[in-house]
């Protein structure tokens, strides 16, 4: 049971331009999303993050955005760079009364992102 | 530099041989995770320890798989009797308990089973 999904497998885009990265999930008790970048042979990367009680995320060149009733969130890099070329993963977790999470992080199964100069 | 360090980064073993890794968190976080990455694949969560309690543990983490976190400092992880099967990226990542969800990995153990 993939709880967690990002459907594209790779996107190619040129530099400059805006690249936009999808992730659905069905299980509603997710309320806390991150993203991570991964370079090959190295640990993911946290990139950004976002709590469902947000719909917007901005972090420089990076914004997330979240749809609760779709649950649906994209990662936006704007303008893409040459560096930018990694793996993308989006995960998500729960988050207790409290303000405690569960632990465990939900990967997708990751989107390779190409910026071409 | 203070990140998650894990070691060795690279093991190869035959069949049915024992391997041990080890994996030092971030020295102020409370929480470590364990996860396995296969290719083309996200990472699976396997188990986590909040200082030297083991909290969580998947259905993966079959019982040739063992973890402990002894003094809540560095993890270690020992697979048995390893089978072909498990062949994959093992990545650890700490974490505070509360206010920060972010967790923070290492650069994994690559294991090989020939």
């Amino acid at each position: 049971d993939q709880q967690v999904k990002q459907n594209s497998p790779s996107l190619s885009v040129q530099e400059g331009r805006i690249s936009i990265l999808n992730c659905d999930y069905t299980n509603s008790m997710f309320d806390y999303f991150l993203w991570y970048k991964k370079y090959p042979a190295e640990g993911p990367t946290f990139l950004i993050s976002i709590s469902s009680i947000k719909d917007k995320n901005e972090d420089g060149r990076f914004t997330v955005f979240l749809n609760k009733s779709a649950k649906h969130l994209s990662l936006h890099i704007v303008p893409s760079q040459p560096g930018d070329s990694a793996v993308y993963f989006c995960a998500a977790s729960a988050i207790r009364a409290g303000g405690t999470s569960y632990g465990k992080l939900t990967f997708g199964q990751g989107t390779i992102l190409t910026v071409h100069p | 530099d203070t990140g998650v360090s894990q070691n060795p980064r690279h093991k190869i073993t035959k069949r049915g041989q024992n391997v041990t890794f080890r994996c030092d968190p971030i020295s102020e976080h409370n929480r470590l995770y364990w996860y396995r990455q296969t290719l083309g694949q996200g990472p699976e969560f396997l188990t986590y320890f909040q200082n030297e309690a083991q909290l969580e543990k998947s259905r993966l983490l079959s019982d040739r798989f063992s973890a402990e976190r002894p003094k809540g400092s560095f993890s270690t992880l020992e697979i048995q009797r390893t089978e072909q099967g498990d062949s994959a990226m093992y990545l650890c990542a700490s974490s505070w308990q509360q206010g920060a969800y972010e967790q923070y990995f290492g650069p994994g153990t690559r294991l090989t089973v020939t």
